[in-house]
């Protein structure tokens, strides 16, 4: 059973970039499948950030394509989110996910870490 | 871009009743929509897949079904445990963009 877990800085400063890991386990990011980021800020409702394929190819929320960069390590077995020049309005609980084999996008997801963006 | 609309936000309800929730799509997606229950401080789960198969597991109580724009989350009987917030998410314009509705809470009466 595939199994994802989020790490990174659980605060950042305006203006700095977030960074966050998922770590995989139970499955191998270069056989496939599509993994991504969706975020949720406190209290309200979910938001799809992007995706990235085993290959390497992406797609981002336009809204976030800006500051955004998602990148896959198969060596490690994991995948980064980076966000650039980050405000208050991004603090929320991101989670990692991956499709699942019927084609769910967000079929799996690990269990979210909250990142506070604050000076 | 797709635009979701759940509807109502948030509804009050007791065990034993029939609850209904609507999702609205801003264009016709054929039937890409996804049916997640979200329990406070977890992540969401999987209730239905394709707007009408219900995922392994998940109680015959939870029921998916429309086409195009209208769809429809019903629980046949709420349970304790059924009290969370749903959210309907569409996939057809995926892996270029997903799109989730805004959630409906459901409170106990």
């Amino acid at each position: 059973q595939v199994h994802l877990q989020e790490s990174g800085p659980g605060l950042v400063k305006p203006s700095e970039t977030l960074s966050l890991t998922c770590t995989v386990s139970g499955y191998s990011i270069s056989n496939g499948f599509y993994w991504g980021w969706i975020r949720q800020s406190p209290g309200k409702g979910l938001e799809w950030i992007g995706i990235i394929y085993h290959s390497g190819s992406t797609y981002y929320n336009p809204s976030l394509e800006s500051r955004l960069t998602i990148s896959v390590d198969t060596s490690k077995n994991q995948f980064s989110l980076k966000l650039r020049s980050v405000t208050a309005a991004d603090t929320a609980v991101y989670y990692c996910t991956r499709e699942s084999r019927l084609g769910i996008p967000s079929g799996y997801w690990g269990q979210g870490t909250l990142v506070t963006v604050s000076s | 871009a797709i635009q979701l609309t759940q509807s109502p936000s948030s509804l009050s309800a007791s065990v034993g009743d029939r609850v209904t929730i609507t999702c609205r799509a801003s264009q016709g997606i054929s039937s890409a929509l996804v049916w997640y229950q979200q329990k406070p401080g977890k992540a969401p789960t999987i209730l239905i897949y394709d707007a009408s198969t219900l995922e392994s597991g998940v109680p015959s109580r939870f029921s998916g079904s429309g086409y195009g724009t209208d769809f429809t989350l019903t629980i046949s009987g709420l349970q304790p445990e059924d009290f969370a917030t749903y959210y309907c998410q569409q996939f057809k314009s995926y892996p270029q963009m997903l799109t989730f509705g805004g959630g409906t809470k459901v409170e106990i009466k």
